[in-house]
């Protein structure tokens, strides 16, 4: 069955450190690959997506994920981290095969930045 | 445009009622969807439709139907309310775009108690 992984369920860092948050999925075909990210008591916002081309892609606040097909993975990476950025994360596939839209979701990490 | 919309945020059930709980979207995309997501669970898919007229179920169909009258509504109903339904519900639409899907948008959720 298809799926995604989401190693780090629970990531606390200090303001200004480094994030890397992974994410695995298992289809080996052609695939598009989201992050989602959800505020306290808020519904999911995209962060940004990848389809083709670029394998670095960068979203909105800072953020930026890097596609590796080699290894099945599309981890978000942010260079220095604030406490608005407190938040659950979520990787989420959708495999080009299918016709019905259907996006796989990874557990999600939730993310707690310290002031 | 107001994108997705939910009704109620909050519910209380006691068990063995029904309920309906209502989405709708106003950027005529042909796919919505109903999630659940339950802690450290992500987001479980519990059906889906590609227009009007024509609904599927996703991974956890169970204790639920759904309706697609018109393109812009898609609600959920919960025939017999049980605990394990307990959870936030999240309705969302997307447009198939050239690259098979693009962005699913999300509604503000509705939180469900069951007791």
């Amino acid at each position: 069955a298809q799926s995604v992984s989401q190693h780090n369920h629970h990531v606390i860092l200090s303001e200004a450190a480094s994030l890397e948050l992974g994410c695995n999925y298992s289809y080996g075909g052609t695939v598009n690959l989201f992050w989602y990210v959800q505020y306290p008591g808020q519904h999911l916002q995209l962060l940004l997506k990848y389809f083709s081309g670029d394998p670095l892609v960068k979203g909105i606040k800072g953020f930026e994920a890097e596609f590796i097909k080699s290894k099945f993975s599309f981890n978000l990476r942010k260079p220095s981290v604030q406490w608005s950025d407190t938040a659950e994360y979520f990787c989420a596939a959708y495999h080009g095969s299918s016709n019905t839209g259907k996006l796989i979701f990874g557990q999600g990490t939730t993310l707690q930045v310290k002031p | 445009n107001a994108g997705v919309t939910q009704t109620p945020k909050f519910r209380i059930l006691k068990i063995g009622q029904s309920m309906t709980l209502q989405c709708t979207q106003d950027m005529n995309h042909n796919y919505m969807y109903w999630y659940r997501q339950d802690p450290g669970m992500g987001l479980k898919l519990i059906y889906y439709s590609v227009g009007a007229g024509i609904t599927d179920k996703g991974e956890v169909p169970n204790g639920y139907n759904v309706s697609r009258s018109t393109t812009e509504d898609f609600p959920l109903r919960l025939e017999l309310a049980a605990p394990s339904q307990t959870s936030v519900y999240f309705c969302a639409s997307s447009y198939p775009g050239t690259s098979g899907l693009d962005e699913q948008f999300f509604g503000p959720g509705t939180r469900l108690t069951v007791l």
